[in-house]
């Protein structure tokens, strides 16, 4: 199976910060990632897919990179609504693992 | 409006079974693949079980397999969850989502169902 960690676990920032996680795999899954936007008690959203790809109605401040085992996803300024857990998850091969999330939280 | 709604979540007791359901709207279901993904209280995502648009493939965490049971109908528009042997680490909610590509990750999600396993 494929493992993904996160980093960093938490963050702590101010709106108006540059931003950026970073989500790796145990093995090459090429840009088969795909990031997500979880609120307390809300489903998921995903934000990006495809490593870079942004999905429709997502503001442009955040944006996503990398392939092979390194990625990252960068909110390039800290909107209030931004404060949430973000999670990474490869879509490479069964089973499709999460990464353990990232939480960012207000400074 | 797209939408995914779960349902059938409650209380069991261990080694008891419940069935969840997933209904969806405002889009053409059977073109879709669709996965559950669960969260137990105050922990991250995990990925359970997907099945594509046809039903030609399934596949199942291997903390469910053998016990949970993944099934689509394409004229009801609906996903379902058979879990039998439930264990008190099967609690969590449990979310349905679509995928248009699986490999793109699911671009809509249900509002999710709780599963309490305790006896």
């Amino acid at each position: 199976d494929i493992q993904v960690t996160q980093s960093p676990s938490f963050l702590s920032a101010s709106v108006g910060d540059r931003v950026t996680i970073t989500c790796r795999a145990s093995q090459d899954i090429s840009t088969y990632l795909t990031w997500y936007q979880q609120k307390p008690g809300k489903a998921p959203k995903r934000l990006i897919y495809a490593s870079s790809t942004l999905q429709t109605g997502v503001p442009s401040r955040f944006s996503g990179s990398g392939s092979g085992t390194e990625f990252t996803l960068t909110i390039s300024s800290l909107q209030p609504e931004d404060f949430a857990t973000y999670y990474c998850q490869q879509l490479n091969s069964f089973p499709f693992t999460f990464g353990p999330g990232t939480k960012v939280d207000i400074k | 409006e797209v939408q995914l709604e779960e349902s059938g979540g409650g209380p069991v007791k261990p080694g008891g079974s419940l069935r969840l359901s997933c209904v969806a709207s405002g889009f053409t279901f059977s073109n879709y693949g669709m996965s559950w993904v669960r969260q137990a209280p105050g922990k991250g995502l995990e990925w359970v079980s997907s099945i594509t648009s046809s039903s030609s493939y399934i596949n199942y965490a291997d903390s469910v397999r053998g016990r949970f049971t993944i099934s689509r109908d394409n004229a009801k528009n609906s996903l379902y969850l058979q879990m039998n042997s439930l264990r008190a680490e099967d609690t969590a909610v449990y979310y349905c989502a679509s995928a248009v590509a699986m490999d793109h990750g699911h671009e809509v999600w249900g509002q999710g169902t709780t599963v309490t396993v305790s006896s």
